[in-house]
């Protein structure tokens, strides 16, 4: 079973600082992903990775950035977080090949204040 | 650029009653990969059915879909509704010149009584 660790599962953030989502994942996946779930929109992309040192931009970027610095690891930063990025972030990796399935942490609850 | 529709965000079913959650999606090119997705609560979401086969029927725990690319639809159905399937279902696409991005709908929220 594919396996992806988020960390931490729930955190409270002020206005203005800085968060760091951690993910991991033990499958060899090339592709990572991060999506915010909120009501009303579903899970939107904010950046994805093809593999270690890259990163891409998805959907909604503005507000974080994402660092691959390994192949295991993608971590999505907020520098300034804001109350409108509260949200439920999934962190999911997959095979390389367009077919393939991704497979998802279990979340991380975000509260910014 | 490339989207996808889900019209209904809530369906409330009555068990033992035919499910059918619409997904529709956008796109300019020709090669696209659809998938559905389930989201359990307090648990990950999961695939539960994919295809890139036009007008192919594709089947997976009581549900199915058909890909149909003449009208961009990747519709979910199951004959009879079933308690445990209550859920948060997402339709998904992949373009095959779109490397990895993989692109959610904004999910229906199954919810069957008894």
């Amino acid at each position: 079973e594919a396996a992806v660790t988020q960390s931490p599962r729930n955190k409270v953030a002020v206005t203005g600082g800085k968060v760091t989502l951690s993910c991991n994942q033990t499958n060899n996946h090339n592709n990572m992903y991060w999506y915010r779930q909120d009501t009303g929109h579903g899970l939107r992309l904010i950046h994805y990775s093809y593999g270690a040192g890259s990163t891409e931009k998805g959907d909604i970027p503005d507000g974080y950035k994402a660092s691959r610095p390994s192949q295991e690891n993608f971590s999505l930063i907020l520098e300034l977080a804001t109350p409108s990025q509260t949200s439920v972030y999934f962190c999911a990796s997959g095979d390389q090949g367009w077919d393939t399935e991704v497979f998802f942490g279990k979340g991380t609850r975000l509260t910014v204040v | 650029g490339d989207s996808v529709t889900q019209k209904e965000g809530l369906v409330t079913l009555t068990e033992g009653l035919p499910v059918m959650l619409n997904c529709t999606y956008q796109t300019i090119y020709s090669n696209a990969f659809l998938f559905w997705y389930v989201h359990y609560l307090n648990e990950s979401p999961r695939l539960l059915l994919k295809s890139s086969t036009d007008n192919k029927r594709t089947e997976h725990q009581g549900f199915h879909a058909t890909l149909h690319k003449s009208s961009s639809s990747f519709h979910l159905q199951k004959s009879s509704a079933q308690l445990s399937d209550s859920a948060l279902y997402y339709c998904a696409l992949i373009f095959n010149n779109a490397g990895a991005k993989l692109t959610f709908g904004g999910g229906t929220r199954l919810t069957v009584r008894p």
